[in-house]
């Protein structure tokens, strides 16, 4: 069964300030998908980014950057010059192969100090 | 394009009371996924829908929960007999699935429910 660890239960960072967050995960699918969501106050989940096991590119996505490594089955997070905006929680999801169905992290509470 | 909506946002109710939830996915999106997320969790898989089939149900959906999704468009979570460790908020999410690739779940605002 798939499993994600998100190590890091809450950080705090200053506004500007460069944070970076974890994501581990398991899973017995030779192909597999990884997320990250995103959980503002306001409840709803985000979908921040989506990709697959053959793809170890680094991603960059304006502030947002996103490190897959499959030697360490991890999935880092990392956001630049974090802005109060960015303070929520955030989940890194892996889902069953076939049905889809999402295996969440317990999520890293993040916060922005101004 | 319209995202997933959910209706009630927040609901209070008493011991024992039933509910019923609404969840409207994205227009097109053949699968529907019904979530539950306790306070400092992920959320947890319920259940999910093929069109309008249920293909699976978790483990933590007791015989008090009820899902249907009739002509395959908008789905409804029914909870009887609510006790208070119901208290959670209810997720729908909405993707295009079923063609052998992994897409994505699009999230509603979920459902805050609160049993006293």
């Amino acid at each position: 069964a798939q499993k994600v660890t998100q190590a890091q239960t809450e950080i705090s960072v200053v506004e500007k300030e460069d944070v970076t967050l974890d994501c581990v995960y398991e899973t017995r699918d030779t192909t597999y998908y990884l997320f990250w969501y995103k959980q503002p106050p306001s409840g709803e989940l985000v979908f921040l980014i989506r990709r697959n096991s053959f793809d170890e590119q680094n991603e960059i996505s304006g502030r947002y950057s996103w490190n897959f490594q499959k030697s360490t089955s991890s999935f880092n997070f990392t956001i630049t010059a974090s802005q109060v905006v960015d303070s929520a929680v955030y989940f890194c999801a892996t889902p069953n192969f076939g049905n889809e169905k999402l295996t969440f992290g317990t999520g890293t509470r993040l916060t922005i100090i101004p | 394009d319209t995202g997933v909506s959910q209706d009630p946002r927040h609901k209070i109710t008493k011991r024992g009371q039933n509910v019923t939830f609404r969840c409207d996915p994205i227009s097109e999106h053949n699968r529907l996924y019904w979530y539950r997320q306790t306070l400092g969790q992920g959320p947890e898989f319920l259940t999910y829908f093929q069109n309008e089939a249920q293909l699976e149900k978790s483990r933590l959906l007791s015989d008090r929960f009820s899902a249907e999704r009739p002509k395959g468009s908008f789905s409804t979570l029914e909870i009887q007999r609510t006790e208070q460790g119901d208290s959670a908020m209810y997720l729908c999410a909405s993707s295009r699935g079923g063609g052998g690739i992994q897409e994505t779940q699009y999230f509603g605002p979920g459902t805050r429910l609160l049993v006293l």
